[in-house]
């Protein structure tokens, strides 16, 4: 049982560059999330998806898209990246509404 | 929405003495409270959370207190070790659409002195 696992764990970006972050759960969680972290801020939503099928925008969503591409799956993308997008990426999720989320190890995303 | 508030940002605590980190919510609809810890290049972990029909709840030297009058829950940690070093953060569940998302305060970078 891996978790949640993400790829790549580090990637540097010049601006106007796009990329795909990956994330894959093996626990049959219904609800997957994405988030950022910057210093000071602590976690803030950007897009979530409560079932296979569905997405929705957090509090953070602008220059973002994103699929759930199965129950295991959910991918965030950046489309042009910019400098404020310079952040550390968390993917969690969790198997129903309320219950505890799972984070996986994170992506650290420079765009230069 | 709802709105999580930390304090304090940071602690530094001696080895063996008491920390409490304390957070305060403003949604009094919200009923499930985590608290996180993530170490150095990790992701968050759960250490313990507490539910709205409960006041407290302790798992070793870790505890969550909820006051859901005043809005506020608190962790404290006794006789705290280095490896308590780490960020902790609580969050309440929100209410974004009918999802229940999570919010997070902003963390408490704690420091255990040996």
């Amino acid at each position: 049982n891996a978790g949640v696992t993400q790829t790549p764990k580090f990637q540097v970006l010049k601006t106007g560059q796009s990329m795909t972050l990956q994330c894959a759960q093996d626990m049959n969680h219904n609800s997957m999330y994405w988030y950022r972290q910057d210093p000071g801020m602590g976690l803030r939503l950007i897009y979530y998806s409560a079932s296979e099928g569905t997405t929705d925008k957090g509090e953070v969503p602008n220059g973002y898209n994103v699929s759930r591409l199965n129950k295991r799956e959910f991918s965030l993308r950046l489309e042009s990246a910019a400098p404020s997008q310079t952040s550390v990426y968390f993917c969690a999720s969790m198997v129903g509404v309320g219950e505890t989320q799972y984070f996986g190890p994170g992506t650290r995303l420079l765009v230069l | 929405g709802e709105n999580v508030e930390q304090h304090p940002s940071t602690l530094s605590v001696q080895e063996g003495d008491s920390a409490v980190i304390k957070c305060t919510y403003s949604d009094s609809a919200s009923n499930y409270f985590p608290w996180y810890k993530q170490e150095l290049g990790k992701g968050p972990q759960l250490i313990i959370d507490i539910r709205s029909n409960v006041g407290e709840k302790k798992d070793q030297r870790i505890a969550v207190t909820l006051n859901k009058t005043a809005k506020h829950f608190s962790l404290h940690i006794t006789e705290t070790q280095p490896e308590d070093s780490a960020v902790y953060f609580c969050a309440a569940k929100a209410r974004i659409g009918s999802q229940g998302n999570l919010i997070f305060g902003k963390g408490t970078k704690l420091s255990v002195k040996p």
